[in-house]
């Protein structure tokens, strides 16, 4: 059974930094496209970044561009999303998904975590 | 980037009736148009994806048509539990992937 738990959100202060991670089983990681998607309180749904199956390419929103870094570590079947330079509209539910199909990029969403909430404010 | 937009905001129907959801994109994204389900509290779940496949367990009565900017999302006949918030998403000229705003479909 695919699960994934994401864990490591909670407050923090604007400009500050948070690492979220999400930790993956029953599937291969290696061989999935992994996102984030996250949604502020009562609004729809913003993709955030995805990395490819292959590990090495990496792609992001332009409105987290060079604050978040995502990265994943199969030995530990986790995804990660280091968030830095954290500003208010950063506050929101931050999912962790898993594409459809082994291999490439297709960005299919078919299993979603249950999501952990980032609130930036001071 | 590709713009989606649903329509119509909500949708306020009664069970047995039928629900008709509207996604248009802003340039063509083929077929690569996926539609997602989410309830209060809970996480989306897929429900079609390539505009008219339905994903593992949703049940028959959902089904998805388009291509290129105008896709659709019927739910033929609503159950209780089909009262949610649907979007639409698209993978076809990305990043960014992008979603559509969502439509509320309520008991009237």
């Amino acid at each position: 059974e695919v699960q994934l738990v994401e864990s490591g959100g909670g407050l923090v202060q604007p400009g500050g930094s948070l690492r979220i991670s999400c930790a993956a089983s029953g599937f291969t990681l290696s061989s999935h496209a992994m996102s984030w998607v996250r949604q502020a309180p009562g609004k729809g749904l913003e993709w955030v970044s995805s990395i490819v199956a292959n590990g090495v390419d990496i792609y992001y929103a332009n409105s987290v561009k060079g604050r978040f870094a995502m990265s994943r570590d199969t030995s530990k079947d986790t995804v990660y999303l280091q968030m830095n330079s954290l500003r208010v509209d950063d506050t929101a539910v931050y999912y962790c998904v898993k594409v459809l199909h082994p291999g490439g990029s297709n960005m299919i969403f078919d299993y979603w975590g249950q999501g952990t909430l980032v609130t930036v404010s001071s | 980037e590709v713009v989606l937009t649903q329509s119509p905001a909500t949708l306020s129907l009664s069970p047995g009736e039928r629900a008709t959801l509207s996604c248009r994109a802003s340039q063509s994204v083929n077929n690569y148009l996926a539609w997602y389900q989410q309830k209060p509290g809970q996480a989306p779940r897929l429900l079609i994806y390539d505009a008219s496949n339905r994903a593992t367990g949703i049940p028959a009565r959902f089904s998805g048509s388009g291509f290129g900017t105008d896709f659709t999302l019927t739910i033929s006949s609503l159950e209780p539990e089909d009262f949610a918030v649907y979007y639409c998403q698209q993978r076809f000229n990305w990043p960014p992937l992008t979603f559509g705003g969502g439509t509320k479909v309520e008991i009237k």
